[in-house]
């Protein structure tokens, strides 16, 4: 099945480094993939669209320079919180969607296992 | 406004047992209706998706129905078992990429 891989599991940075986290498709070609933010006992928070190639598209309230999103590729996203502070302490999952335009719109989410930053 | 609300906030159950996990929408227009599992510090897994003319699909022991008219889906598990211990998320889309989540229903199975 598609697998998605997520890049580092667990980061614990000081406040005010810059953190990368990758997402990447292993055996499919995402042209789209999605962040989110999860805060502990709750559900997912989409942050942005990431489209391979462009701008990635974000969510009302989430700031573009500070959570900087790159899809360089059809199977790597990345995202990198920039001067992390303790409130930036999140689980923060990516996930992709198998297929291309609409086909992909009714069709699983392949989610990777998240990554657990911690900014001390 | 579009939101999605699961019932039970959080339930526990008896290995072996059946359980049915609720999911009201107020989403529109509708495109498909996804049931994922997430278990803890995990990424979620998907269960099931539903789109308008479909009103019923299984997946093993899981189960999800969908009422468009009512804009309600359940999610039944049957013969529970300790590894069903996790969160089951309802996903509701209005259409496209477009996406908005439930809150989720904490399971535990207990021995």
């Amino acid at each position: 099945g598609a697998v998605v891989s997520q890049h580092p599991s667990r980061v614990i940075c000081k406040s005010g480094t810059s953190v990368k986290i990758e997402c990447r498709s292993l055996d499919f070609q995402a042209t789209t993939m999605f962040w989110y933010r999860q805060f502990p006992k709750q559900s997912l928070m989409l942050m942005a669209t990431s489209n391979e190639g462009s701008k990635a598209t974000y969510e009302q309230g989430v700031e573009k320079d500070k959570f900087l999103i790159n899809h360089a590729s059809l199977t790597l996203s990345t995202l990198t919180v920039t001067s992390a502070h303790p409130e930036d302490s999140s689980f923060y999952i990516c996930s992709a969607s198998l297929g291309q335009g609409k086909i992909s719109y009714n069709s699983p989410l392949h989610f990777g296992n998240g990554t657990r930053l911690t900014v001390t | 406004k579009n939101q999605v609300e699961q019932s039970p906030q959080s339930l526990i159950i008896l290995e072996g047992k059946n359980c049915t996990l609720q999911c009201n929408y107020t989403v529109s227009p509708f495109s498909n209706l996804r049931w994922y599992k997430q278990d803890t510090g995990r990424g979620p897994v998907s269960l099931t998706i539903m789109t308008f003319s479909e009103n019923t699909k299984s997946n093993g022991r899981y189960t999800a129905t969908l009422d468009a008219d009512t804009k309600q889906s359940s999610l039944h598990i049957t013969a529970s078992q300790l590894s069903d211990s996790a969160s089951y998320i309802c996903v509701v889309s209005p259409g496209g990429f477009k996406t908005i989540f439930g809150a989720g229903t904490r399971l535990f199975v207990k021995a």
